[in-house]
């Protein structure tokens, strides 16, 4: 089976670095995604990592460690609008179609 | 590109009646997926067509849901009948191939009273 955590909440400063963690558990890997997803909105894509690493995309940077089932999304210079839930997902060993996410992080920006 | 669109946005119906969505992905993308969004979960997966063809249904409820994508385009998600659990929001997502980024529509908010 599979199973992935992330914090529920977190909160942080406009302007700061915040980071955050999703570990998971899964028989098969096949890669894993961050989306962002604003309230009442659908997700969006930031990032896909299937090899071990650091992937920088402007402000939001994916780290990925396959052997310790580890993953997290670094968000630099916060902007208010960044307010949002952040899932990270895995795909199904079996059909890399399927992604399983996590309950989602709920970020919260102020002032 | 135009994202994948849903219809309705909202919709609101009383236990055991029955209720339908509409998807439409973007053009060219063979897979589609329909998820089930419950407050403060993540999404999850109720079916995966490849084409015309069901890929995965292994977590559709069959007894009260159904899905079909006839031409290998739109598809339509159908709950018969609803219960106060399928209160959620469902997201109907494409791909250009499997293990690629997927698009999510803007979802369809059921309320089952």
């Amino acid at each position: 089976g599979q199973n992935i955590d992330q914090p529920t909440e977190m909160t942080a400063t406009e302007g700061a670095i915040v980071q955050i963690n999703c570990t998971y558990q899964t028989s098969g890997f096949n890669g894993l995604f961050w989306y962002q997803q604003h309230a009442g909105e659908a997700p969006t894509f930031l990032s896909y990592n299937v090899l071990d690493g650091l992937e920088e995309k402007g402000r939001f940077s994916s780290f990925l460690s396959r052997s310790k089932g580890y993953s997290y999304l670094l968000l630099k210079e916060l902007q208010m609008k960044d307010s949002a839930s952040y899932l990270c997902a895995t795909t199904h060993p079996g059909n890399t179609g399927k992604l399983i996410f996590g309950q989602g992080t709920t970020l919260q920006v102020k002032p | 590109e135009a994202g994948v669109a849903q219809s309705p946005r909202y919709k609101i119906i009383e236990k055991r009646q029955s209720v339908a969505f509409w998807c439409n992905p973007i053009s060219g993308h063979a897979t589609l997926y329909w998820y089930q969004q419950i407050l403060g979960q993540g999404p999850k997966l109720l079916i995966q067509f490849q084409n015309n063809g069901v890929v995965d249904d292994s977590q559709l409820p069959k007894d009260r849901f159904s899905a079909e994508r006839l031409k290998g385009v739109d598809s339509t998600l159908k709950i018969q009948p609803a219960k106060l659990e399928d209160s959620a929001v469902y997201l109907c997502a494409s791909t250009r191939q499997m293990n690629t980024e997927a698009f999510f529509g803007q979802g369809t908010r059921l309320t089952v009273v």
